[in-house]
């Protein structure tokens, strides 16, 4: 596609229950990253794939956060037991490589936990 | 530890009157640097960056930034705001292939 593409764009659930959030990235980006927004804040790192591995994941808050980008493209991020304090925006960025280059937004899923 | 700092969360200027946000960026070498403008439902833009070189960059939309490596800092600015420049705007860093560090925003309001 011509941009990064998220979906859904909004998501409502109920407290406890499994989410999956997926990215679709530019087409040829090797490099994935994911971050979450709150309110009135900068988006915060979360995690970042090089291809298939996740290279860094050290901004993933706890082990109910896990990401996946199997084939190298497409990845989902995916939340257990969903607590309210996970409502955000979570940002999907592609770029062409991590260095030098522009990493691309998508326009987010926002996330509420109720 | 890398961290970017935005002093100003808001900002009201009139169109037509020339606009400077701030960011200061703290880190033992120099990162990259970027200002991102984020508009309501829509995802974040790059406006311009900063890898090395000459210190004053411009980017899209009449924006231009200047890197001062003396007072850790990398301002943007723009000569003449229009209304449509109402928008929040991101000042972050990069080193090397990490991820980006982001400032918690300035939001911008622009009146006629």
């Amino acid at each position: 596609g011509a941009g990064v593409s998220q979906t859904p764009s909004n998501k409502v659930t109920e407290k406890g229950k499994y989410v999956e959030l997926r990215c679709d990235p530019i087409s040829g980006h090797t490099a994935l990253y994911w971050y979450r927004q709150s309110l009135g804040q900068g988006p915060e790192f979360l995690i970042y794939f090089q291809g298939t591995g996740a290279a860094d994941d050290s901004g993933l808050p706890n082990d109910r956060f896990f990401a996946v980008r199997p084939e190298g493209s497409v990845s989902t991020l995916k939340i257990q037991r969903t607590e309210r304090g996970d409502s955000a925006v979570y940002l999907c960025a592609s770029s062409l490589n991590p260095m030098n280059t522009e990493a691309f937004f998508g326009q987010g899923t926002r996330l509420t936990v109720v | 530890a890398q961290s970017v700092t935005q002093p100003d969360i808001h900002i009201t200027v009139s169109e037509g009157a020339s606009l400077e946000l701030r960011c200061n960026y703290s880190y033992g070498a120099t990162p990259y640097l970027f200002w991102y403008v984020q508009s309501p439902g829509q995802g974040l833009q790059l406006l311009l960056k900063y890898f090395s070189g000459d210190t004053l960059v411009q980017g899209i939309k009449g924006f231009e930034a200047e890197f001062k490596r003396s007072q850790s800092s990398f301002n943007l600015r723009k000569p003449s705001v229009h209304w449509s420049d109402a928008a929040e705007y991101f000042c972050a860093s990069q080193t090397g292939a990490n991820n980006l560090f982001f400032g918690t925003g300035t939001r911008l309001t622009v009146i006629p």
